[in-house]
């Protein structure tokens, strides 16, 4: 069957950095997103990967290993703000969007 | 602001009652979805709508009926609903129907079932 594993919760203190990690196993890849969803509100578009490598965008930044089935999103310079949950899913080989069960991340003063 | 938007944010219902959800997106996207969102669980893809088509109907119970009267505009319809169906209801939309294109999510509706 198709997988998508990411951490349940996370604890980071602002200031700090904090990864991320999503590892996949699915029935061929054509790429893979993070979304940010803060509690009560719409799921966001963070990032989207289907090459290899890091990608950066300000604080956050997205990378991705397509032979380990591997992603991270890394977050720099935590503000309170970033305390929401963290959604990584795998586009399949039938451009099926796979999903994990997100990671909440707990940011502390 | 995503630029979709859902009424009502939250939602009880008991069993034996008739309710819809509504979505509307200004984007001028031409694909829509339903999510359901249970927690610490998977989004699940219920329905998507691409041109007004039904094009994928995920194994959802008949107690839930979609309807797209545009391609603006996205209802889902719930009738019997049983306890379990408590759950964040998301709608979607994206420019086409790729897999690969992102998705603008509403805030969704809390939905709760007694």
């Amino acid at each position: 069957g198709q997988n998508i594993d990411q951490p349940t919760e996370m604890t980071a203190t602002e200031g700090a950095i904090v990864q991320i990690n999503c590892t996949y196993q699915t029935s061929g890849f054509n790429g893979l997103f993070w979304y940010q969803q803060h509690a009560g509100e719409a799921p966001t578009f963070l990032s989207y990967n289907v090459l290899d490598g890091l990608e950066e965008k300000g604080r956050f930044s997205s990378f991705l290993s397509r032979s380990k089935g591997y992603s991270y999103l890394l977050l720099k310079e935590l503000q309170m703000k970033d305390s929401a949950s963290y959604l990584c899913a795998v586009v399949d080989s039938n451009y099926q969007l796979i999903w994990g069960a997100g990671t909440k991340l707990i940011i502390k003063p | 602001e995503t630029g979709v938007t859902q009424t009502p944010r939250h939602l009880v219902m008991g069993m034996t009652n008739k309710k819809s959800l509504k979505c509307e997106q200004h984007l001028g996207h031409n694909a829509m979805y339903w999510y359901k969102q249970s927690a610490k669980k998977p989004l699940e893809l219920m329905f998507v709508y691409s041109l007004e088509e039904r094009v994928e109907n995920n194994s959802v119970p008949s107690r839930f009926s979609p309807e797209c009267p545009n391609s603006s505009h996205l209802f889902l319809h719930l009738h019997t609903l049983q306890p379990e169906d408590s759950a964040l209801y998301l709608c979607a939309s994206s420019p086409v129907r790729e897999g690969h294109e992102k998705l603008f999510f509403g805030s969704g509706t809390q939905l709760s079932v007694l």
